[in-house]
């Protein structure tokens, strides 16, 4: 059974950049059968997909964040990770790391998540 | 882009039936599958439907998935609903490589 674990600081001044890194346990990186994607939902909010990346480093970002968005990989530790710039109070979410299919596109394991708020 | 629609909340008795929609403002339906999450307070979301009707093993065949093309939407239904259902709903699909949720469906059983 795959799981997914964030790790990452609660806490982040605006204009500053969040950073969180996923590890993956159970499952390899590797595997060339999944995404591994980033999507966080702010309080009472719904659920808003960040980006994703391929084990080769290929990445895809939601258009709204593209400029401020980096996702990276590191297939040595299974970790990915995702790191937003400029943050401000609207960034503050609980983000969720998932594994995706590749075929169907579903997001079939996920994280518990990391509530990061964005004050100063 | 395109966007998902759902309802904003439905409520149903136990062991009624209810059906949550999901419409795609652009594009096909049918183009792309839809996966419907459900995540109840404090949780991650699960998945309960993927590939527009497939269950996975573990969810109840009390749900169930469709899509329409003449309305261009989805349906996730749940019969002999439970108090146990009482949770958000969110649709899912993509176009591309680009990926969409809709805004979620709370479903309160009373």
């Amino acid at each position: 059974q795959v799981q997914l674990q964030e790790s990452g600081p609660g806490l982040v001044k605006p204009s500053q950049t969040l950073s969180l890194t996923c590890t993956v346990s159970g499952g390899s990186i590797s595997s060339g059968d999944y995404y591994w994607s980033w999507i966080r939902q702010p309080p009472g909010k719904g659920l808003e997909w960040i980006g994703y990346i391929y084990y080769s480093g290929s990445t895809y970002y939601n258009p709204s964040l593209k400029s401020r968005v980096t996702i990276s990989v590191d297939t040595s530790k299974n970790q990915f990770s995702l790191k937003l710039s400029s943050v401000t109070a609207a960034d503050t979410a609980v983000y969720y790391c998932a594994q995706q299919q590749l075929v169907t596109q579903t997001f079939d394991y996920w994280g518990q998540g990391t509530l990061v708020t964005v004050s100063s | 882009n395109f966007m998902l629609t759902q309802p904003h909340s439905v409520s149903e008795s136990p062991g009624k039936t209810v059906t949550i929609s999901c419409t795609r403002s652009s594009g096909s339906i049918a183009s792309n599958y839809v996966q419907w999450y459900q995540q109840r307070p404090g949780s991650s979301p699960t998945t309960v439907i993927y590939e527009d009707n497939q269950r996975p093993s573990g969810v109840p065949d009390r749900f169930s998935g469709s899509i329409d093309s003449s309305s261009n939407s989805a349906s996730l239904t749940i019969s002999g609903l439970k108090t146990e259902d009482e949770a958000d709903y969110y649709c899912q699909s993509y176009d591309s490589s680009n990926q969409v949720f809709g805004g979620g469906t709370k479903l309160t059983v009373l």
